[in-house]
């Protein structure tokens, strides 16, 4: 099973929105709505931003959105803010071998 | 609140065996709703998961890893363990513990709550 497929990195300015795009297979991204978005700033542990394509936890604000379509999973940023600048992981069920497989990352700058 | 922290060697010489534990404080690990896993994150990489236990001792691991991966659970101490034998360079990373629920029963499939993270470096 090979890691979902994101591009490097993506940017905008303060209050534009940035889409990121996490690329997999009909066994993980594209089999299942279990795919989750995960923040991690550097030397700090990943955060849950979105599970289930598209649900949002509790106290994550509602900039923060999810989408699907195929295999292709996507998160968006919305009124991009300072604080957003971060790494970007999706994850996705992926049956039980293995049971979970990560995105290659995108590093979110904020212009 | 539910924290999980990591804890173990920092440091590991070549084709020993990597152990690692997790203490979970603020809840059970018995919880019938959760598993317990382990992810690590190489330098400057991305994330991979390696496996997750069941306070029963029910098990999933990578299939990279499983050939060298035990993970067990001590629900008395309410802390699981990861051991990876035969490390070499590659195995050196920011190793996680993390919950997510049990998906099968749930329907739900994320991690949700992570430990800071433990760096092991494997180097003679």
């Amino acid at each position: 099973q090979s890691a979902l497929t994101q591009p490097p990195s993506a940017s905008g300015s303060p209050g534009q929105s940035v889409t990121i795009s996490c690329t997999g297979t009909s066994s993980d991204v594209g089999g299942y709505n279990y795919v989750s978005w995960y923040q991690q700033h550097p030397g700090k542990a990943p955060k849950l931003m979105i599970y289930e394509v598209s649900k949002r936890p509790s106290g994550v604000p509602d900039r923060f959105s999810g989408s699907k379509s195929g295999n292709t999973a996507s998160l968006t940023v919305s009124g991009l803010q300072a604080e957003d600048e971060a790494d970007y992981y999706c994850s996705s069920y992926a049956g039980s071998n293995p049971l979970y497989v990560f995105g290659t990352g995108t590093k979110v700058t904020v212009l | 609140q539910l924290q999980l922290q990591e804890s173990g060697p920092g440091l590991v010489k070549p084709s020993e065996t990597l152990s690692l534990t997790c203490t979970v404080s603020g809840g059970s690990i018995s919880s019938s709703s959760y598993y317990w896993g382990w992810i690590r994150q190489p330098p400057g990489k991305g994330l991979e998961w390696i496996g997750s236990i069941y306070y029963s001792g029910s098990t999933y691991y990578n299939p990279s890893l499983k050939s060298r991966v035990t993970i067990s659970v001590d629900t008395s101490k309410n802390q699981f363990s990861l051991k990876l034998s035969s490390v070499t360079a590659a195995d050196t990373a920011v190793y996680y513990c993390a919950r997510h629920p049990d998906g099968y029963n749930s329907g739900y499939y994320y991690m949700d709550v992570w430990g800071k993270g433990t760096t092991v470096t494997v180097s003679s």
